[in-house]
């Protein structure tokens, strides 16, 4: 069975401040995705990334950093100088094929300013 | 706009009445899913649709629920004689295959009262 784990419920920073999710997950699949999304008050999923599970490169776009550790089965999230734009719900989600999602429970983060 | 499009955004309905919702998918996105999302957690899948077959079900898909997507183009959802246990936010996306990334819609908010 898969399962995602994001043990932070709630963060809260001040803006300007750098700030990591973590993200854990099961699975006994070798090929596997894994996501983030992130949820706005607004409620609609925005997709921010994906990775396979062969592709342990580390990646940044922009402010945002991922850092996938097969070793260790995770994939956490760094938003650098954060921003109050930032205040959102954000879910890691693992794939297999046929690609149903598992999601963790979410984080909630608050960017004060 | 060419997203994930859901109809109606809000629905307030008494308990034992049917219930349908819409889901229109980005047009050229073969696979449609299904998940729904209680208050404070992360979304749970329910079923998907590969063109115009319903590939799988969730056990989490009762037999009050069902769900269509004919001609592969739109999909609806139905809940039969809703219940309390029914309130949540009832998410649908769509993706081109099974190895992209499924984008959401705003979701429909189901109210059981």
């Amino acid at each position: 069975a898969q399962k995602v784990t994001q043990a932070q419920t709630e963060i809260s920073v001040v803006e300007k401040e750098d700030v990591t999710l973590d993200c854990v997950y099961e699975t006994r699949d070798t090929t596997y995705y894994l996501f983030w999304y992130k949820q706005p008050p607004s409620g609609e999923l925005v997709f921010l990334i994906r990775r396979n599970s062969f592709d342990e490169q580390n990646e940044i776009s922009g402010r945002y950093s991922w850092n996938f550790q097969k070793s260790t089965s995770s994939f956490n999230f760094t938003i650098t100088a954060s921003q109050v734009v930032d205040s959102a719900v954000y879910f890691c989600a693992l794939s297999d094929l046929p690609s149903r999602l598992t999601f963790g429970e979410g984080t909630q983060l608050t960017v004060n300013p | 706009d060419t997203g994930v499009s859901q109809d109606p955004r809000h629905k307030i309905t008494k308990r034992g009445q049917n219930v349908t919702f819409r889901c229109d998918p980005i047009s050229e996105h073969n696979r449609l899913y299904w998940y729904r999302q209680t208050l404070g957690q992360g979304p749970e899948f329910l079923t998907y649709f590969q063109n115009e077959a319903q590939l799988e079900k969730s056990r989490l898909l009762s037999d009050r629920f069902s769900a269509e997507r004919p001609k592969g183009s739109f999909s609806t959802l139905e809940i039969q004689r809703t219940e309390q246990g029914d309130s949540a936010m009832y998410l649908c996306a769509s993706s081109r295959g099974a190895r992209n990334e499924a984008f959401f819609g705003q979701g429909t908010r189901l109210t059981v009262v």
